[in-house]
């Protein structure tokens, strides 16, 4: 089985930052590879797919990248709405392995 | 647009079999290229996929969850549903159900909360 792991488990960060979150695949995934945003209470919301691209209606200042198997989501400023976690999920095997998740919280 | 939601009941005794369905209305689950997905999450927990059907009629499971979990479809109520059977409160979770284009989850329900407790 594929393991995602992310890192760090949690940032503390201003509005206005940059932050940056990885996630290193066990194997090979190509580029596939995703990016979730979760609010308490609420259902994840897809951010990115296949590595880098941006699903539709999620703002610029999300993106993502990859070298190899580790992968990292950026938010270039951050903004109130932003605090969250977030979850890294390979869609490479069938079993769709998600990564433990990063929580974004306000410095 | 398509929508999920959930629905099924809240509380389930040990031991005894967990129900949940998700009706899925403006897209049909049997056509198109999708996974129709259900993804559970332990409170203060991570995400797990539980498993999946294909539209062509494919199933996986969870390799941890694989001998008590069926997923069924019932296509006349463009619903498909889960079954875990012998359930203990280690399976006390927000259950979702999800749409998977092959990138990724881009549609999900709001998530039911399914509590194992006598």
């Amino acid at each position: 089985d594929i393991q995602m792991t992310q890192s760090p488990s949690s940032v503390s960060a201003s509005v206005g930052d940059r932050v940056t979150i990885t996630c290193r695949a066990s194997q090979g995934i190509s580029s596939w590879l995703a990016w979730y945003q979760q609010k308490p209470g609420k259902a994840p919301k897809l951010l990115i797919y296949a590595a880098s691209s941006l699903q539709s209606g999620v703002p610029s200042r999300f993106s993502g990248s990859e070298s190899g198997t580790d992968f990292t989501l950026t938010i270039s400023s951050l903004q109130p709405e932003d605090f969250a976690t977030y979850y890294c999920q390979e869609a490479y095997s069938s079993l769709r392995t998600f990564g433990q998740g990063t929580k974004v919280e306000i410095k | 647009q398509v929508q999920l939601q959930e629905s099924g009941p809240g509380l389930v005794k040990p031991s005894q079999t967990l129900s949940l369905t998700c009706t899925v209305s403006g897209d049909s689950i049997t056509s198109g290229s999708y996974y129709w997905s259900w993804i559970r999450q332990p409170a203060g927990k991570g995400l797990e996929l539980v498993g999946r059907f294909y539209s062509s009629g494919s199933t996986i499971y969870s390799p941890s969850l694989k001998s008590r979990v069926t997923i069924s479809v019932d296509t006349s109520k463009n619903q498909f549903s889960l079954k875990l059977t012998s359930v203990t409160a280690a399976d006390t979770a927000v259950y979702y159900c999800a749409r998977d284009p092959g990138y990724g989850f881009d549609s999900w329900g709001q998530g039911t909360l399914v509590t194992v407790s006598s």
